[in-house]
């Protein structure tokens, strides 16, 4: 029974160059959110997708970055052109479809992005 | 403006000795309150939801609390492998998928 998965794990991009980040969700889970949680700080709510939507990505930065759930495959979180800002832990989490509110969050291992 | 405060940042106890860890939040209408784990290198690892002001939930030596204007999370004679970063989160009505996360409470227990 898997739980959330990500990869990589770990990734290590130079400024300029795109990072991809995967994540599948837990079984018979819809709901996808990507966190980011910067050295030192608590997780930031980026956005949350059910296959094929973008549901609420008020948390994702305007420009460079872009989220996917495909209808077949893991949900992408894309970066491009990363700056060392961009460095920090990547979290995606699920939730099952028609859950009873509130929903509770499943987290993943996390993908920890280093920018050189 | 959604807000969740957790304090202390950081509390060291001995083995054995109980104590809590606060959240404070602010909300729009909760949804639900959420108690997370997180050890060092991983992902958050779920706790406890509560609801409602006035309900309680336990899991082995930690129980969860809730009023109207913030969370406990008691944490009685713990042990070493207690040690963790324990995340407060709330979900406002308003909306239905982002969870708002304080910055948590490193929790270090010494043998």
């Amino acid at each position: 029974n898997a739980g959330v998965m990500q990869n990589p794990r770990h990734l290590v991009r130079r400024r300029g160059q795109e990072a991809r980040l995967r994540c599948s969700p837990m079984k018979g889970h819809s709901h996808v959110y990507w966190y980011r949680q910067l050295p030192e700080e608590g997780l930031k709510f980026m956005v949350y997708l059910q296959k094929e939507n973008i549901i609420d990505e008020s948390g994702m930065p305007k420009e460079r970055f872009s989220a996917e759930f495909p209808k077949e495959g893991p949900s992408i979180l894309r970066i491009q052109q990363v700056v060392r800002g961009d460095s920090a832990a990547y979290f995606c989490a699920s939730s099952p479809a028609l859950a009873p509110p509130p929903d509770e969050q499943f987290f993943g291992p996390g993908t920890r992005l280093t920018v050189l | 403006e959604d807000q969740v405060t957790q304090s202390p940042e950081a509390l060291r106890l001995q083995e054995g000795e109980s104590s809590s860890l606060n959240c404070s939040y602010t909300v729009s209408g909760l949804r639900g309150l959420f108690w997370y784990r997180q050890d060092p290198g991983k992902g958050p690892e779920f706790l406890f939801t509560l609801y409602s002001a006035g309900e309680e939930k336990e899991k082995e030596r930690l129980k969860a609390t809730l009023t109207k204007k913030e969370s406990f999370l008691h944490i009685t004679a713990p042990k070493p492998e207690d040690s963790a970063t324990y995340l407060c989160a709330v979900q406002a009505r308003s909306s239905a998928s982002k969870i708002i996360f304080g910055s948590g409470t490193r929790l270090s227990i010494r043998p």
